[in-house]
């Protein structure tokens, strides 16, 4: 079973539609994010949070919005999707000591 | 208006042949560097890291090279094999308490039977 597992992994929606992206893992750690991937772009942070009582920005976080329900799950919102927001996103968690990152397979969302 | 795409930096090897993938940096601040490689419809993997108290570390058949002076990075893949074909990242940790990733926009490696 994969660490950070995400949900759902393929998702197709209109335009003005709420959208919910699931984000659990079974590593135990604190530190959970969000980014967005785009063709050419990188990775881009949405995201992140260091604890369950601690949610911050990242460098793109307009239109989006996260809740930390629990240590392990940290849920990401779109809360009226719009077509520039299709794109790849990727939910990862990270130990304190070295930040090193492990990566979700990824949700792969459209808005039409 | 028309948009134009971003074309990923490519480099295209021979099986067997050594790649050496480049990465430059921007924060002359960062402490931690790591290299990570996404295969087609998977999440980025952690290959090897480095701290900017060294300047070169190796791990299998991969070596990251670190040149603080010209903010640089490097890696060398050795005996480049078919299942190597990814793109790989460079990611920087800038330095302070927030241990947050910055990632470059990576560089698609592709490696010829």
């Amino acid at each position: 079973d994969a660490d950070v597992t995400q949900t759902p992994r393929n998702r197709i929606t209109k335009t003005g539609k709420r959208i919910m992206l699931e984000c659990s893992q079974t590593k135990g750690h604190d530190r959970m994010y969000w980014y967005r991937q785009d063709p050419g772009l990188g990775l881009r942070l949405i995201y992140y949070s260091f604890d369950v009582k601690d949610i911050n920005k990242g460098e793109i976080s307009d239109g989006y919005s996260v809740s930390r329900q629990a240590q392990a799950k940290f849920s990401l919102s779109l809360e009226s999707a719009i077509p520039n927001q299709t794109a790849l996103y990727f939910c990862a968690t990270s130990r304190v000591e070295t930040g090193e990152l492990f990566f979700g397979e990824g949700s792969r969302l459209t808005v039409l | 208006g028309e948009s134009v795409g971003l074309h990923l930096p490519t480099l295209s090897v021979q099986e067997g042949d050594n790649s050496i993938i480049n990465c430059a940096y921007s924060n002359s601040a960062s402490d931690y560097f790591i290299w990570y490689k996404q295969e087609s419809g998977k999440g980025p993997q952690f290959i090897i890291d480095i701290r900017s108290n060294m300047d070169k570390r190796q791990g299998q058949r991969v070596t990251v090279l670190l040149n603080k002076t010209v903010k640089h990075l490097s890696l060398q893949i050795a005996a480049t094999q078919p299942g190597d074909s990814a793109v790989y990242f460079c990611a920087e940790r800038g330095g302070g308490s927030n241990y947050k990733l910055t990632f470059g926009k990576g560089t698609l490696l592709t490696v010829n039977p």
